[in-house]
């Protein structure tokens, strides 16, 4: 059973630049959620996408942006980057409020 | 607003020895409370969680959790730590109902289990 899949894995970007992170959920989970993680912290909470629509969000500026498709897969885009915006980005899907978050690997984005 | 507080950046043990990696939450109503393992350049993984129940709550790889209210505490404990166990560790409590089920994690613990 495939966990959360995440791609690219690894990406380079220049500042102002733009970006677009994917994401497929686990099978079964139907909610993702968007997590940034900087080097050190724990992870900070973006947004959580449901049924196609975003349901909550975190304290991020509006550069972050996010979609989920009917299969339930997710993408996270951010425009005009800043060299802040480097970190390792996470994606977790859930099934249930109860249940613990099935993470991906993350994609390690830094901007230069 | 929820939040997590874990007090010890690093918690170093010998191998075979008992560990503790303490976290504290605060939380309006009833908490959902998770521990998650990080190992370098991966994602997290669930090792446990506490819903509702008994106040000590096993989970994967030996590792047990108990939760005490009247301290808002949710100590990660294993009786015999292994050097394989040298991870990241994060807490994260969330909402058991109304208002925010995201749950808000911790900065993080680093255990390190030596031989």
């Amino acid at each position: 059973d495939a966990g959360v899949t995440q791609s690219p894995t690894h990406l380079i970007k220049t500042r102002g630049q733009q970006v677009t992170l994917r994401c497929s959920p686990k099978s079964g989970h139907d909610t993702v959620s968007w997590y940034q993680q900087a080097l050190g912290q724990g992870p900070q909470f973006i947004f959580q996408y449901y049924e196609e629509e975003e349901r909550q969000r975190g304290n991020f500026p509006d550069r972050f942006s996010g979609h989920q498709f009917p299969n339930y897969s997710s993408e996270l885009n951010v425009n005009a980057l800043l060299l802040g915006d480097s970190a390792l980005y996470l994606c977790a899907s859930i099934r249930d409020r109860g249940d613990g978050y099935t993470f991906g690997s993350g994609t390690r984005l830094t901007v230069v | 607003a929820q939040s997590v507080a874990q007090p010890e950046d690093q918690v170093n043990v010998a191998e075979g020895n008992p560990l503790t990696v303490k976290c504290t939450y605060s939380v309006s109503g009833n908490p959902y409370l998770f521990w998650y393992v990080q190992y370098p350049n991966r994602g997290l993984q669930f090792l446990l969680k506490y819903i509702t129940g008994d106040n000590l709550v096993k989970g994967s790889y030996g590792f047990e959790a108990e939760f005490n209210k009247s301290q808002t505490s949710f100590h990660l404990k294993k009786p015999s730590a292994l050097v394989s166990d040298s991870a990241l560790y994060f807490c994260a409590v969330s909402e058991a109902s109304g208002g925010s089920y995201i749950p808000t994690f911790g900065r993080g613990t680093s255990l390190i289990v030596h031989p």
